[in-house]
């Protein structure tokens, strides 16, 4: 079956380190997207990519970066910059519209709780 | 004002009842109206998609859409236990904007 898949489900990080979240689609999907969900705050757009090796920031990008190296696949990297970092973490993916306004929901991925100890 | 409006609830009702579910947006280019729910520790499920105004009924769910009030709904009939969720909806002109969601639980 078709769908996103993020690892690790949970991931704990220390002071000061870098952590990287996966995330691998196997729908054919153009688009790709990262967001973090904090209790209250709803979901929040890190970074998007629409197409191999092309990115875009988001609303809230600072301390985290992305790669988009192959179609299947956007890793997202939290940085020690990232000063607030424990939340929960989800990858999505969408089909890319033609014309103006076109545009098609989303398929999320279960998330990474990321918390930092 | 911010794009999209969303009561955080929780609302609370008991199994069998209509449950209503609505937003309120600001932006008159918003054309792709969406629904999803999200279950505790899992990521949002697409529940209903509808372009422009009028309704579309999927099973026990309804989306209407009234764009001339910038304010779109969802209801639920014959609500039941596995309906306790998260629902968050989502509109987009050139990009998704989603609402912070309201929380509904469904009291046996």
């Amino acid at each position: 079956d078709g769908g996103i898949t993020q690892s690790p489900k949970y991931l704990f990080r220390k002071e000061g380190q870098n952590v990287t979240l996966s995330c691998e689609q196997n729908l054919n999907h153009d688009a790709m997207y990262w967001y973090r969900q904090d209790p209250g705050q709803g979901l929040r757009l890190i970074y998007y990519s629409q197409i191999v090796n092309d990115f875009q920031k988001g609303d809230i990008a600072e301390g985290y970066s992305v790669s988009r190296e192959k179609k299947e696949s956007f890793p997202l990297t939290v940085t020690s910059a990232q000063k607030n970092p424990t939340a929960f973490y989800l990858c999505a993916s969408s089909r890319t519209g033609t014309g103006a306004g076109k545009n098609y929901g989303y398929t999320f991925g279960s998330g990474t709780r990321l918390t930092v100890v | 004002q911010k794009e999209v409006e969303q009561d955080p609830g929780p609302l609370s009702v008991p199994e069998g009842a209509i449950v209503s579910l609505n937003c309120t947006y600001s932006n008159s280019a918003f054309q792709y109206f969406m629904w999803y729910r999200q279950y505790s520790r899992k990521g949002p499920e697409l529940l209903m998609y509808t372009y422009s105004s009028g309704n579309k009924e999927d099973g026990r769910f309804t989306a209407q859409v009234d764009k001339s009030s910038k304010y779109i709904s969802l209801f639920i009939r014959d609500s039941q236990p596995s309906d306790s969720a998260t629902y968050l909806c989502a509109m987009s002109a050139d990009k998704i904007i989603f609402g912070k969601g309201t929380r509904l639980h469904i009291l046996p």
